[in-house]
């Protein structure tokens, strides 16, 4: 089974204020990918990022960056500077590398709000 | 390159009425999902389907809902009849297959979702 926690349900901060999304998973199998989504007001689901169980790098694009911690079965999502924009309700996701199993489990979301 | 496409954005409907959601999947991707998002909870899969094929609908409630996807491209879920739990966001997203060497594969592109009210 999988499961994937966000731990934090609402997160308030100003702009400019650097912030730290959490994420934890559980998963049996060797090879999966994990993800983060961004999803705005209007509804729709933005991919951000997908990271490979064998790939540790962090990774960094503009404001923001991720850190995979497979030792503690951590994807954290970090951004910097924050921006009104940056106000949506974010994702962490897990899926397995085998076909018969490529559904998306995801966590039940954080709210960011980001104040002028 | 245009992205998922749903139709209708919004529908309201009484108990014991029947709906039905349509999508239509990115060009040339061959596996199409359908999710149900709750309030206040993460998008919990439905049905997949690999080109025409449902190979998991496992989570998919199967005296109330179907799915079809016949030539492989846009796909339509049912709900025949509604009842109030069933109200949700109903998303669609796609993606280029579980299989294959492009670097996209296993990353799922969604639509901007159905939201249904059942009252």
């Amino acid at each position: 089974a999988q499961k994937v926690t966000q731990a934090q349900t609402e997160i308030s901060v100003v702009e400019k204020e650097d912030v730290t999304l959490d994420c934890v998973y559980e998963t049996r199998d060797t090879t999966y990918y994990l993800f983060w989504y961004k999803q705005p007001p209007s509804g729709e689901l933005v991919f951000l990022i997908r990271r490979n169980s064998f790939d540790e790098q962090n990774e960094i694009s503009g404001r923001y960056s991720w850190n995979f911690q497979k030792s503690t079965s951590s994807f954290n999502f970090t951004i910097t500077a924050s921006q009104v924009v940056d106000s949506a309700v974010y994702f962490c996701a897990l899926s397995a590398n085998t076909g018969a199993n490529s559904k998306l489990t995801f966590g039940k979301g954080i709210t960011l709000s980001v104040r002028p | 390159e245009a992205g998922v496409v749903q139709s209708p954005r919004y529908k309201i409907i009484e108990k014991k009425q029947p709906v039905a959601f349509w999508c239509n999947p990115i060009s040339g991707h061959n596996t199409l999902y359908w999710y149900r998002q709750n309030l206040g909870q993460g998008p919990e899969l439905l049905i997949r389907y690999e080109n025409e094929e449902a190979v998991d609908d496992s989570q998919l409630p199967k005296d109330r809902f179907s799915a079809e996807r016949l030539k492989g491209v846009d796909s339509t879920l049912k709900i025949q009849p509604a009842e109030l739990g069933d109200s949700a966001v109903y998303l669609c997203a796609s993606s280029a297959g579980t299989s294959g060497r492009t670097r996209s594969k296993n990353i799922q592109y969604f639509g901007a979702g159905t939201r249904l009210s059942v009252l």
